[in-house]
């Protein structure tokens, strides 16, 4: 079956300081990887997709994400957070017909 | 870029009631829509999934009966809560597809059943 587990429950960083959020999910096939975030009071929105090529993903926002085969993992990273990226943040997995999300992972960066 | 709307956002109803929860795409055709639920401090859980012209697909544990979805055209998907009970409280969201890569949510509904 497939799952997506994010080990983070509740990330708290400064401004400027470096963000990764883990993620790693469970599916037998095929895997087209997400990461969305949502701030506070709105709703879902994509943050970065992969389906193939490059492992090495580029979303908005200054966000990426590297796609490891090997280690079932798809960490989202960012070099230097900024207040507004204060939000929840979701893993997800498309598996043959929907999608599967983690548990999210709260960040609050400090002023 | 594609966008999904709910109505209402915040609904309080009483035990016993029904509740019904609007999804629409405002700029495009949704061949697919899905109905998720998310409880505090827990992910989206996928309840059924919303072809237009068809019945919908529950998940496993979700009760048909009690959720009752319409997706009567390519805009518009509808989910009532039927006999609504506060252990139905929760925050209800709809997403819309059309076919390609990605998925397109709603802001959701938060429904309280006091």
């Amino acid at each position: 079956a497939q799952s997506v587990s994010q080990h983070n429950h509740h990330v708290i960083l400064s401004e400027a300081a470096s963000l990764e959020l883990g993620c790693n999910y469970s599916y037998g096939g095929t895997v087209n990887l997400f990461w969305y975030v949502q701030y506070p009071g709105q709703h879902l929105q994509l943050l970065l997709k992969y389906f193939s090529g490059d492992p090495l993903v580029k979303g908005i926002k200054g966000f990426e994400a590297e796609f490891i085969k090997s280690k079932f993992s798809f960490n989202l990273r960012k070099p230097s957070v900024q207040w507004s990226d204060t939000a929840e943040y979701f893993c997800a997995v498309n598996g043959r017909d929907n999608l599967f999300f983690g548990t999210g992972t709260r960040l609050t960066v400090i002023p | 870029g594609a966008v999904v709307s709910q109505h209402p956002s915040w609904v309080i109803c009483k035990s016993g009631t029904s509740v019904k929860i609007e999804c629409r795409s405002l700029d495009f055709q949704a061949t697919t829509m899905f109905w998720y639920r998310q409880f505090p401090k827990q992910s989206l859980m996928l309840m059924a999934t919303s072809n237009e012209g068809s019945k919908a697909t529950y998940e496993q544990g979700v009760e048909k009966d009690k959720f009752l979805i319409n997706h009567a055209s390519l805009t518009l998907s509808t989910l009532t809560v039927t006999s609504a009970h506060p252990e139905d409280s929760s925050f209800y969201i709809c997403s819309a597809w059309t076919g390609g890569d990605e998925q397109y949510f709603g802001p959701g509904t938060r429904l309280t059943v006091t």
